[in-house]
């Protein structure tokens, strides 16, 4: 039962370029989402989130966009660096006081320099 | 930069042995949780933990498991009779009142039952 999906296991990136990592979910309940950036042998990193009423949430490089209507979000990195090479994570939470968060597969980005 | 931490940092045991993994949250956070990561999956949320009750638990979250806030800074997860299918790594996370559903992550312990 995959309610987050991140349907790019890899990506691979120049460095300098744009990296876009997606993610679609199948629960119409997820009303807020968050991205995680995750190196081996660590534990996720909160990189940006956005709430349901907003379409878009940027933190200077990182800027994340949701689409509701089609149930996918979208996390851009401009430029990308090599330091950002890592297992990139979406995840959702349902609120009404719900706090637990259900993550994607994840896709690893690898920034080339 | 406050952090989560947790230890330790791997832990071997025999299949049918008790384990307890601990964890220290950030001092001001309210909300404590515990996520698991076999290898190759995905990140499972186990339970969430406030107010020093259980407010949300999966399906994985069976009998086996139990959680505890001993004292004002630890927060534990006990496998009662480890199986070889709860080797993974395991997660300690917390976030703070009224912000919103972000959690900040400790490093992981990877268990490993043997």
């Amino acid at each position: 039962d995959q309610q987050v999906k991140q349907n790019s296991p890899s990506l691979s990136v120049q460095e300098g370029r744009i990296s876009i990592l997606n993610c679609d979910y199948t629960n119409s309940m997820f009303d807020y989402f968050l991205w995680y950036k995750k190196y081996p042998a660590e534990g996720p990193t909160f990189l940006i989130s956005i709430s349901s009423i907003k379409d878009k949430n940027e933190d200077g490089r990182f800027t994340v966009f949701l689409n509701k209507s089609a149930k996918h979000l979208s996390l851009h990195i401009v430029p990308s660096q090599p330091g950002d090479s890592a297992v990139y994570f979406c995840a959702a939470s349902a609120g009404a006081g719900s706090y637990q968060l259900t993550f994607g597969k994840g896709t690893k980005l690898s920034v080339i320099p | 930069e406050p952090e989560v931490t947790q230890t330790p940092s791997h832990q071997v045991t025999q299949m049918g042995q008790e384990v307890i993994l601990r964890c220290v949250p950030i001092s001001n956070h309210l909300y404590f949780y515990w996520y698991r990561q076999i290898l190759g999956q995905k990140v499972e949320f186990l339970v969430s933990f406030y107010n020093n009750e259980i407010s949300e638990k999966s399906e994985i979250f069976d009998d086996q498991f139990s959680v505890e806030r001993p004292d004002g800074s630890n927060f534990t997860l006990k496998i009662r009779s480890t199986k070889l299918e709860d080797s993974a790594m395991y997660f300690c996370a917390s976030t703070p009142l009224g912000v919103g559903p972000e959690a900040f992550f400790g490093q992981g312990t990877r268990l490993t039952v043997v």
